[in-house]
């Protein structure tokens, strides 16, 4: 039963360039979050997809978007990447109607450095 | 707006010792609080998760309190070793926000000497 996967595992992109995340979720699961983890921090949470639509969002600007796919698959984009967007991202997946009492699932992550 | 503390940020004992992580959060308004583990440079794994009507969860050498009126709960590692090294994490899912988005402490370090 093959668990969350992310890729790729690491990314080095310059100040300004667009980049995008790929997660596939826990099997059996339907909702996708992202988290944000910068070093020495507890992961932010980014937003929420569930039925291929954005259901929740934390305190992100706009330069962060996302997808779900019908295969629930998500993907991450952050444009006009920031040094401080350096950080590693990490992907979540979970079933909805059982999320009160089952605990997520966390990919490994993309590390994403900003030169 | 939910806020959920760490405290030590960094531990250090010897092996064999017992390690007791703390985690405090503000709004106690909430479905559960789990406990997770990381690896350095890897994703989270699920220790542990408490429901909100539940006191105590077990599972090994882990047992996690939780304690809704003070806003606190505390993760027990029996007889730790040096394979325990690595940094812990709590966190909880507010009743308030619909879906599960999940709310972190800062972590808290740990380091089993040999």
């Amino acid at each position: 039963d093959a668990g969350v996967t992310q890729s790729p595992t690491h990314l080095i992109k310059t100040r300004g360039q667009q980049v995008t995340l790929r997660c596939s979720p826990k099997s059996g699961h339907d909702t996708v979050s992202w988290y944000q983890q910068a070093l020495g921090q507890g992961p932010q949470f980014i937003f929420q997809y569930y039925e291929e639509e954005e259901r929740q969002r934390g305190n992100f600007p706009d330069r962060f978007s996302g997808h779900q796919f019908p295969n629930y698959s998500s993907e991450l984009n952050v444009n006009a990447l920031l040094l401080g967007d350096s950080a590693l991202y990490l992907c979540a997946s979970s079933l909805r109607q059982s999320y009160s009492n089952q605990p997520q699932h966390f990919g490994d992550g993309t590390r994403l450095s900003i030169l | 707006k939910q806020e959920v503390t760490q405290i030590p940020a960094a531990l250090s004992v010897p092996e064999g010792e017992n390690l007791v992580l703390n985690c405090s959060f503000t709004d106690s308004a909430i479905y559960n609080l789990q406990w997770f583990r990381q690896d350095p440079g890897k994703g989270l794994t699920s220790l542990l998760l408490i429901q909100s009507s539940q006191r105590e969860q077990t599972s090994g050498r882990l047992n996690a309190s939780l304690d809704k009126s003070s806003g606190r709960s505390t993760l027990y590692i029996a007889a730790s070793q040096p394979g325990d090294s690595a940094t812990y994490l709590c966190a909880v899912p507010p009743i308030k926000a619909a879906g599960n988005k999940l709310t972190f402490g800062g972590g808290t370090r740990v380091l089993v000497k040999p």
